[in-house]
């Protein structure tokens, strides 16, 4: 079954620390991989997409790696200011269409000052 | 700007009504989704349009409906609201098909029936 797992289900970091989300996957076959941040009562902005052959990509503080061998991926937040509590959501395509994305339950962020 | 909104953003209803959610972009995107958010779940698709006239169904479409008359516009409506469906709903869109694409979401519409 076609499914996407994050890992931890919250974390609590204070401002200024660095933090690492987990995303592990077993969508087969694989197309790409996204990461969506979703601020508390508003809908989910796309943060970073990768394929199959990209390792690592880069959207100012945040960085995102995938390794597709493992089936895992990585957002490294670096630097966390108090606007990156929010949820971060990681979505698998398997290909096909745009109706096939497998969304993970996210992970929600707390950054403390 | 061109955006995606949503009406209402909060609606309290009871059960057995029809009720009806508004999705509006004026970004002219031929795709346009609706997912529903529930604690312990990922987003999860309801139905989705690629183009006027054109809908299919998501992963949860029991007890819902869409239609496409417009490029603009893809209203969901629950046929006999249940307590089941008391969730949060976001509707989406993205220019191109491709599962590469960005789909951008819309504020959300919380629902609550009783």
């Amino acid at each position: 079954k076609n499914q996407v797992e994050q890992s931890p289900q919250s974390l609590i970091i204070l401002e200024g620390k660095n933090c690492t989300l987990q995303c592990n996957y077993t969508v087969s076959p694989f197309s790409n991989l996204r990461w969506y941040k979703q601020d508390t009562g508003r809908g989910p902005v796309s943060l970073t997409i990768m394929t199959f052959s990209e390792n690592t990509k880069s959207n100012g503080r945040y960085t995102a790696t995938l390794d597709a061998d493992t089936k895992q991926s990585s957002l490294h937040i670096t630097a966390s200011q108090l606007s990156d509590s929010a949820s971060y959501i990681c979505v698998v395509s398997g290909g096909g269409s745009q109706g096939n994305l497998i969304f993970g339950k996210g992970t929600k962020l707390s950054v403390k000052p | 700007d061109a955006e995606i909104t949503q009406s209402p953003r909060h609606k309290i209803t009871e059960t057995g009504r029809q009720v009806t959610l508004a999705c509006h972009q004026t970004w002219n995107h031929n795709n346009m989704f609706w997912y529903r958010q529930d604690l312990g779940h990922g987003l999860r698709l309801i139905h989705y349009s690629y183009g006027v006239q054109d809908t299919n169904k998501g992963e949860v479409s029991d007890g819902y409906s869409v239609s496409r008359s417009n490029t603009e516009d893809l209203p969901l409506t629950l046929e006999s609201a249940a307590s089941s469906q008391t969730s949060v709903y976001f509707c989406a869109s993205s220019v191109r098909a491709g599962t590469g694409e960005t789909q951008y979401f819309g504020p959300g519409t919380r629902l609550l029936v009783l």
